[in-house]
């Protein structure tokens, strides 16, 4: 089983939809969270952190269920400038605190 | 503005030829960076924790002898890619972790990457 698995997609949907995606890790002792963003050719980009009781920020929404070790990201309202390559990344602590990213979720938003 | 540099942002050469790119924090100092490396449509991967007055640590898999590193100052790590072959052309990106951690918070900040292709 990989250490973080997503769903590749791709995602296309109109401009204005919501759409969610998933994300599994393996590692039960993992203690961090986070969605990243990746345009096309460019570097990640922290995009928000996930904590246990769920965060929001503006049009997104991500959830944690350690007892499930699933992490969702909901995107509401989606816009143009939402496509790209969302990557759920997960740090299992340790005394490197390695990062490891799953293969990313493709989005498309058309107009 | 920008966090971390990296340094060429493309390279193109020869089989055989050895490759430098260089990492730089711009905003504060590091102790710490990483180095990873991304093929078309694959997880960034991480190869190597570059530890600054000490030896890099290498994930498993990757040959420390033809990925060397040095932790060159509190702002520079450099990776040179040695005798580099069509297989090492990929996506490099290095990153600092969040100011005043070690990574232990999990956010770090990534260079814009240095795209790398071996003829």
């Amino acid at each position: 089983r990989k250490e973080v698995e997503q769903d590749p997609g791709p995602f296309n949907v109109p401009e204005g939809a919501t759409v969610a995606f998933n994300c599994t890790y393996s590692n039960s002792a993992s203690q961090s969270f986070f969605w990243y963003r990746q345009d096309c050719r460019k570097e990640p980009k922290l995009l928000m952190s996930v904590y246990s009781s769920g965060n929001e920020d503006g049009r997104f929404t991500a959830q944690l269920n350690r007892a499930s070790q699933y992490i969702s990201l909901l995107i509401r309202d989606s816009k143009l400038s939402d496509s790209a390559t969302y990557l759920c990344v997960v740090n299992s602590g340790g005394s490197n605190y390695k990062l490891t990213f799953g293969k990313g979720t493709l989005l498309t938003v058309n107009p | 503005g920008a966090v971390v540099s990296q340094h060429p942002s493309r390279v193109i050469c020869k089989s055989g030829t050895s490759v430098k790119i260089e990492c730089r924090s711009l905003d504060f100092q590091a102790t710490t960076m990483f180095w990873y490396r991304q093929f078309p449509k694959q997880s960034l991967m991480l190869m190597a924790t570059s530890n600054e007055g000490s030896k890099a640590t290498y994930e498993q898999g990757v040959e420390k002898d033809k990925f060397l590193i040095n932790h060159a100052s509190l702002t520079l790590s450099t990776l040179t890619v040695t005798s580099a072959h069509p297989e090492d052309s990929s996506f490099y990106i290095c990153s600092v972790p969040s100011r005043g951690t070690s990574g232990g918070s999990g956010t770090q900040y990534f260079g814009p990457g240095t795209r790398l292709l071996v003829l």
